[in-house]
């Protein structure tokens, strides 16, 4: 079956860029996602990107997808405290079916 | 409404009881999924309804677990005999029928003790 895998944590200081990263097994994924989860909070969509996408750039956010080694990243340029949260990783086939989540990524924001 | 609106935000019961956990998806989204996410764990996949469509509920782990969907918008995931592994956070999404954005709910943290 398909299977997502990130790194469990990540620290960074305050200002640097982070970048989080993910592998996945489904061949036939069509859109990847980055989810982020604050303490206490729900899921929230950060970005997307299509697989015939190699990278997707919004504000301080850049995806970069790798669909050979089916890698995907995600890059926070000049991290806040505020970006301290878990990030998913989350794969579909886009045939409207369930979404597959890596276990997320806690990302550590230190001053 | 404006979002995902998942009730109650936290449910404490006593192993055995059994529980409903409630999600109303954002308007006109037909499809809904629940997931599980454990202490610690990732998200866990538990069923998907998509418009009038057979569920897709391969992700339930037991037959303690049921959900329904009624009028194709709100959604209830009912645990019966609860154990204390149920305890988790419950996760409702939805989306419109292509799968691009899934919109998630704020969860109900529920506990059996």
């Amino acid at each position: 079956g398909e299977d997502v895998e990130q790194s469990l944590f990540l620290s960074v200081r305050e200002g640097d860029s982070s970048v989080i990263n993910c592998t996945y097994t489904d061949s036939s994924s069509t859109y990847l996602y980055w989810y982020k989860q604050e303490p206490g909070a729900g899921l929230q969509l950060l970005t997307y990107i299509f697989s015939n996408m190699d990278m997707k750039q919004d504000q301080r956010l850049t995806v970069l997808l790798n669909k050979k080694d089916k890698h995907l990243s995600l890059r926070i340029a000049d991290t806040q405290t505020g970006d301290s949260a878990i990030y998913f990783c989350a794969e579909s086939d886009g045939s409207a079916r369930q979404l597959t989540f890596g276990s997320g990524t806690q990302l550590t924001v230190l001053p | 409404g404006a979002g995902v609106s998942q009730s109650p935000s936290n449910k404490v019961t006593e192993k055995g009881k059994d529980v409903e956990l409630r999600c109303d998806p954002i308007s006109g989204h037909t499809a809904l999924y629940w997931y599980r996410q454990s202490l610690g764990q990732g998200l866990e996949f538990l069923i998907y309804f998509q418009g009038n469509s057979a569920p897709d509920k391969s992700g339930l782990p037991s037959d303690r677990f049921s959900a329904e969907r009624t009028g194709g918008s709100v959604s209830t995931l009912t645990i019966q005999r609860t154990q204390q592994e149920d305890s988790a956070v419950y996760l409702c999404a939805s989306s419109l029928p292509v799968n691009t954005e899934a919109f998630f709910g704020q969860g109900t943290r529920l506990t059996v003790v």
